[in-house]
């Protein structure tokens, strides 16, 4: 067990759709990263938040949103969803220690859009 | 961050060490090596990094040359459970830099 919490595991849903997916750091991780699995893809890099603030972005459609709450939660909106969005979405946090800056992911969010 | 090399696919017979080896021929002197493992659409999980010294923990030892131009994770004794997609991944040091992801080594464990 990471520590890193995402829900829902599983949801599916219809084009044209709007879904939330949550995440919930390990304990005093200030960093969330937000990563996609396809099918026929690697792990793309989607978007980061560094307490509340965006930190760096990635290959992120437009359609697709993130935050970071004060609590430090994070949630990824997808809206006007697409068959092409069906995925795995992965929460990681990061805890900054001595050496570097290890990266610890959850489980994931199986997104199918039918 | 530097880019890193990895052969597609890997077998071993359980029991026997693995090792899997990357190439990183473009690490830059504060770019750390780390190695992640991904079990068949599970999240991934965190293996071992270093800087420039072998590193050993509980799950597998790194071993990164002098010149830091490669490295080599070895599994000691590998189990069935040990059958995943491994990562090599050069990142430099510093708060709060991603992960990118190459197409890692398939590492299929045998009886």
């Amino acid at each position: 067990d990471s520590g890193v919490t995402q829900t829902p595991k599983h949801l599916i849903t219809a084009t044209g759709q709007r879904v939330t997916l949550r995440c919930s750091p390990r304990s005093g991780d200030l960093s969330v990263y937000w990563y996609q699995q396809s099918l026929d893809q690697g792990l793309q890099f989607l978007i980061q938040y560094y307490n509340g603030e965006e930190r760096a972005k990635g290959n992120i459609l437009e359609r697709f949103s993130a935050q970071q709450f004060p609590d430090l939660h994070s949630e990824l909106n997808l809206s006007s969803l697409e068959l092409g969005d069906s995925a795995l979405y992965f929460c990681a946090s990061s805890v900054r220690g001595r050496a570097g800056n290890t990266i610890y992911f959850g489980e994931g969010s199986w997104l199918t859009v039918v | 961050d530097a880019k890193t090399t990895q052969p597609p696919s890997m077998d071993c017979a359980e029991g026997r060490a693995a090792n899997l080896p990357c190439n990183h021929s473009t690490i830059s002197g504060n770019e750390y090596v780390y190695w992640y493992r991904q079990i068949h659409s599970q999240g991934p999980q965190y293996i071992i990094h270093g800087l420039k010294n072998n590193e050993t923990n509980e799950m597998a030892s790194l071993i990164i040359t002098e010149d830091r131009k490669s490295s080599t994770l070895i599994l000691p004794h590998a189990t069935l459970r040990d059958t995943a997609v491994y990562y090599c991944i050069v990142i430099l040091t510093g708060g709060g830099n991603k992960l990118t992801f190459g197409t890692g080594t398939q590492l299929k464990v045998e009886l």
